[in-house]
């Protein structure tokens, strides 16, 4: 099965700085959303978005779906230590396989004081 | 409202053995899905549902069967378990479909041995 490439991995940043993660896939999404995990919970919708070229905004969290519907960015600006936790980007694509969410490996974000 | 609820938290089984895998909610939504979250690679979709009677496989379906006979649960059992299926597992619900905002349980930690 299909699953999204979000990079980087992992990051280790000062608390304040800004925070940049991607997904990319190779095939075409309706749909991208962006999710949170926190440690021992289920994930946590921060973002959705439904349009192409589409900017949506959450607070200090900034979410944009790519032109070409393979790709989707999520910005934190000014990083505080609350912020540690596992972000997952999703798309969502209906269609002859299945209304289905594909996740992708994920972002794991460590904010040092 | 109580959301997403999952049981057991935590669970640890021999080889060969069965077990169901409790979720159920109480919003009212048609669609829920299961999950499982390994080390590495994001969340993948085992089976989900889009409406009470219906039910179809995700990425992972082998070694999983699920039931829908109400709109509030949606048991994922383990017709016998083998130490590949040690992971975390994750029951989502949302209103009608997987675009929509997700709520998660907070997890079911199966080792199987």
């Amino acid at each position: 099965g299909q699953q999204l490439n979000q990079s980087p991995q992992s990051m280790f940043i000062q608390e304040g700085e800004d925070v940049s993660m991607n997904c990319t896939s190779s095939s075409i999404f309706n749909t991208w959303l962006w999710y949170k995990q926190d440690p021992g919970e289920g994930p946590v919708l921060l973002i959705a978005l439904y349009k192409a070229g589409e900017l949506t905004s959450n607070g200090r969290l900034t979410a944009q779906f790519g032109i070409t519907r393979k790709d989707s960015f999520l910005n934190i600006s000014a990083s505080i230590p609350s912020d540690v936790g596992i972000y997952f980007c999703a798309g969502h694509r209906a269609g002859s396989s299945g209304d289905k969410l594909t996740f992708g490996t994920g972002t794991r974000l460590a904010v040092r004081p | 409202n109580a959301g997403v609820t999952q049981t057991p938290k935590f669970q640890v089984l021999k080889t060969g053995q069965s077990m169901t895998l409790q979720c159920a909610q109480d919003m009212n939504h048609e669609y829920m899905s299961w999950y499982r979250q390994d080390p590495g690679m994001g969340l993948r979709l085992i089976h989900y549902s889009v409406g009470a009677g219906i039910t179809d496989q995700g990425e992972v379906p082998n070694g999983y069967n699920v039931s829908r006979s109400t709109t509030e649960d949606f048991p994922l059992r383990l017709l016998s378990a083998a130490p590949s299926q040690t992971s975390v597992y994750f029951c989502a619900s949302s209103y009608q479909g997987p675009d929509q905002p997700q709520h998660f349980g907070d997890g079911t930690r199966l080792s199987i041995l």
